[in-house]
């Protein structure tokens, strides 16, 4: 079976850092580009950051670009999200998924998430 | 900024047909993919590449494409397809992934 486990999350003040990960199983992790998304309190799915298979091509939203840092280990089959200088509006719910797309498709726009974690909730407030 | 654009709500009687659309200006030249989420859980595929249907979820899942937009339709609604549910699909660069809103749709 496939499976996607977050942890990491918790309360941190503003200007705090705190580091996610994403542990993977039932599938070959090291091919597969891996993305994070987050989910604000009562509102919408927002894209965070998505990385390839060897993490040689990494892209962030911008509202997240110079704070946030992508990176896998596909020795131990994870995934992490290195969050630095946060904000009251990061708190989320972070979630990691897979991503289905296939070869030059990968850079072309056809990225597509199946499965998702269970997502890890992260509280930014003093 | 690039945005998708899905109506806030759709409300149905269970058995009919429900239709949730998606607009955005490059969606004639990227895929389209449709997610499920239920309160309180991850969000689930429903449909990838516009128009086709992951096993495993049921047949009264459709998708479409016409243009600038797509168009998820639920067919024969039930009470269980209670959910919000999100177009997603890149800008023209392929660079950003992007999310709609989301539609949230009642069962009546």
């Amino acid at each position: 079976e496939v499976q996607l486990v977050e942890s990491g999350g918790g309360l941190v003040q503003p200007g705090g850092s705190l580091r996610l990960s994403c542990a993977a199983s039932g599938f070959t992790f090291s091919r597969s580009w891996m993305h994070w998304v987050r989910q604000a309190p009562g509102k919408g799915l927002v894209w965070v950051s998505r990385i390839n298979t060897d993490g040689s091509t990494i892209s962030y939203a911008d509202s997240v670009k110079g704070r946030f840092t992508i990176s896998r280990d596909n020795a131990k089959n994870t995934l992490y999200l290195q969050m630095n200088r946060l904000r009251a509006e990061d708190t989320a719910v972070y979630y990691c998924a897979r991503d289905k797309c296939s070869s030059a498709s990968c850079y072309a726009g056809g990225n597509w998430f199946d499965p998702w974690g269970q997502g890890t909730l992260v509280t930014v407030s003093s | 900024s690039y945005e998708l654009t899905q109506p806030p709500s759709v409300s149905v009687s269970p058995g009919q047909t429900a239709r949730i659309t998606c607009s955005g200006d490059a969606l004639p030249k990227q895929y389209a993919y449709w997610y499920q989420q239920k309160p309180g859980q991850a969000p689930v595929l429903v449909i990838y590449k516009d128009s086709e249907r992951p096993t495993g979820i049921p047949e009264r899942f459709s998708g479409s494409s016409s243009g600038t937009t797509v168009t998820l339709t639920i067919s024969g609604v039930q009470a269980e397809d209670e959910a919000d549910f999100y177009c997603q699909s890149a800008d023209s660069s392929g660079n950003l992934v992007i999310f709609g809103g989301g539609t949230k749709l009642t069962v009546l």
